[in-house]
């Protein structure tokens, strides 16, 4: 089955920093990957995805993603932490075989991230 | 265009009562499912649709019923509530049948508590 981790609850970064909010997966088949931002008292808002093509992913508000095969992992990053990207941030999993699992999406426990000024 | 809306946005119920949650999207996706987010768990799948008349369960389907009648909606029932039902719950839709080359647009939730 398929499955993703989180293995921080939270990361804390000073502004102007590099960030690292980690993810590992476990899919049968090839992994398509989100990650995903929760501000709140709102819904998640999509920040990128891997499906194949290159492992450093670009996504919104100067976040990327590096996929790494051969430790499936998935994690996002950013080069200089803001304080405005103080949020939960959840990774996503999607399994790439048959059509009934192909249609599950499974996200991880969340990583708090906050960044101080 | 209002997205993904959910009614309501809190709710209180006594155990054993029954209510529906509303998801609705005005943006003609295909696929919807419903999540619940707990501390700790992140956000766990309770149902999801890839069409109008297409339901599947996910990984927490018990105590909880959907149908998909229409594009548009997809309501989520609790027929008898329990506390352990006391959660987040979203709803979440995408353009494609099969959501990994489109995101899911997530609504605000509902927040549920069962006394």
């Amino acid at each position: 089955a398929q499955s993703v981790a989180q293995p921080e609850d939270q990361v804390n970064v000073a502004e102007g920093n590099p960030l690292t909010v980690k993810c590992t997966y476990s899919v049968s088949g090839n992994p398509y990957l989100f990650w995903y931002v929760q501000y709140p008292n709102r819904g998640l808002q999509f920040l990128l995805k891997y499906i194949t093509g290159d492992n450093l992913v670009k996504g919104s508000y100067g976040f990327e993603a590096e996929f790494n095969k051969s430790q499936t992992s998935f994690h996002l990053k950013k080069p200089s932490a803001l304080v405005s990207d103080s949020a939960l941030y959840f990774c996503a999993v999607r399994d790439g075989r048959g059509y009934s699992s192909a249609s599950k999406i499974i996200f991880g426990s969340g990583t708090r991230l906050s960044i101080r000024p | 265009n209002a997205g993904v809306t959910q009614t309501p946005k809190f709710q209180v119920l006594k155990t054993g009562q029954s209510m529906t949650l509303q998801c609705a999207q005005d943006m003609n996706h295909e696929y919807m499912s419903w999540y619940r987010q707990d501390p700790g768990m992140g956000l766990r799948l309770i149902h999801y649709s890839v069409g109008a008349g297409i339901t599947d369960q996910g990984e927490v389907p018990n105590g909880y019923n959907v149908s998909r009648s229409t594009t548009e909606d997809f309501p989520l029932r609790l027929l008898s509530a329990a506390p352990s039902q006391t959660s987040v719950y979203f709803c979440a839709s995408s353009y494609d049948r099969v959501p990994y080359n489109s995101p899911l647009h997530f609504g605000n939730g509902t927040r549920l508590t069962v006394t």
